[in-house]
C-alpha cells in the first residue's frame, strides 16, 4: 500500500490561473480530507468527502474553491483564478470511515505557489 | 463549536529534560483526541490518541475531561523528538470534521 499519493507536489501558477490539485487515498479508503496550511500556520480543514459526496465544507471558501471525489479516480481540489493569498500547502488525508476511531492517514502535501 | 488551542508556538528543552506538550480543547460532547507529529521533510503522522491509552516514542497523553485538556508528555525528550506536533479533536457525531491546534514546535537542544 503507497499511502496517500498527492500530486503534484509543487504547483507554481500566475495570478488568475487555476490550480487543479489530485489526491488518491489509500487502497481501501473512501474518506478524504482536505486541509491548507498558510505559512507559519496549523492546519486548517477545508473538506470533507466521500465517495461522489461532499460531507462537510464548512471549511471551504465559498468563492473560487471546489472538491470533488469521483466514483472513479482521484480527489480534486480546485482553485480557479488564483491570488497570492492562495499560496500555501494543501494536504490530503483518507480514513477508512468517519468519525474518531479512525485515525486520518496523510499525503507529502501540495506546495502551490502563486507569482 | 469545536476549538483545540496550543498556547505555546514554539518549545525549547534540553536533551534529557522532561517535555510537556499543552493542548486544550473545547466541545460539547464526547471528544476523540489525538497528537499528530511531523518530522522535516515527513508527512504527519499519527503518533497516539487518548483511547488507545499507550506510550508511544515515551510520548504518553492523558484526556482530563474536567480540565478540557490532554497535553502531551514525555520524560527524557531526545533530539529525534524535534519536530511539529499538532493535538486533534474529533467530535463523535457523523460527519464533524477534525480540527487541529496551530502546532507546537519542539525543538530539543543537545
Amino acid at each position: 500500500n503507497a499511502g496517500v499519493m498527492q500530486n503534484p507536489r509543487h504547483l507554481v501558477r500566475r495570478r488568475g490561473q487555476e490550480a487543479r490539485l489530485r489526491c488518491s487515498p489509500m487502497k481501501g479508503h473512501s474518506h478524504v480530507y482536505w486541509y491548507r496550511q498558510l505559512p507559519e500556520e496549523g492546519l486548517k480543514f477545508m473538506v470533507y468527502l466521500q465517495k461522489e459526496n461532499i460531507i462537510d465544507e464548512s471549511g471551504m471558501p465559498k468563492e473560487r474553491f471546489s472538491a470533488e471525489f469521483p466514483k472513479e479516480g482521484p480527489s480534486i481540489l480546485r482553485i480557479q483564478q488564483v491570488v497570492r493569498g492562495d499560496s500555501a500547502a494543501y494536504f490530503c488525508a483518507s480514513s477508512p470511515r468517519s468519525g474518531g476511531n479512525y485515525e486520518q492517514f496523510f499525503g507529502p502535501g501540495t506546495r502551490l505557489t502563486v507569482l | 463549536a469545536q476549538r483545540v488551542t496550543q498556547p505555546e508556538k514554539l518549545l525549547s528543552v534540553f536533551k534529557g529534560a522532561p517535555v510537556e506538550l499543552k493542548c486544550n480543547y473545547s466541545y460539547s460532547g464526547s471528544p476523540e483526541l489525538f497528537w499528530y507529529v511531523q518530522y522535516s521533510r515527513q508527512r504527519l503522522q499519527l503518533l497516539l490518541r487518548h483511547i488507545s491509552r499507550e506510550s508511544i516514542k515515551g510520548f504518553t497523553a492523558d484526556l482530563n475531561k474536567g480540565e478540557t485538556s490532554f497535553h502531551l508528555k514525555k520524560p527524557f525528550a531526545q533530539e529525534e523528538d524535534s519536530a511539529m506536533y499538532y493535538c486533534a479533536l474529533s467530535g463523535s457525531v457523523h460527519g464533524q470534521n477534525f480540527v487541529f491546534g496551530p502546532g507546537t514546535r519542539l525543538s530539543v537542544l543537545p
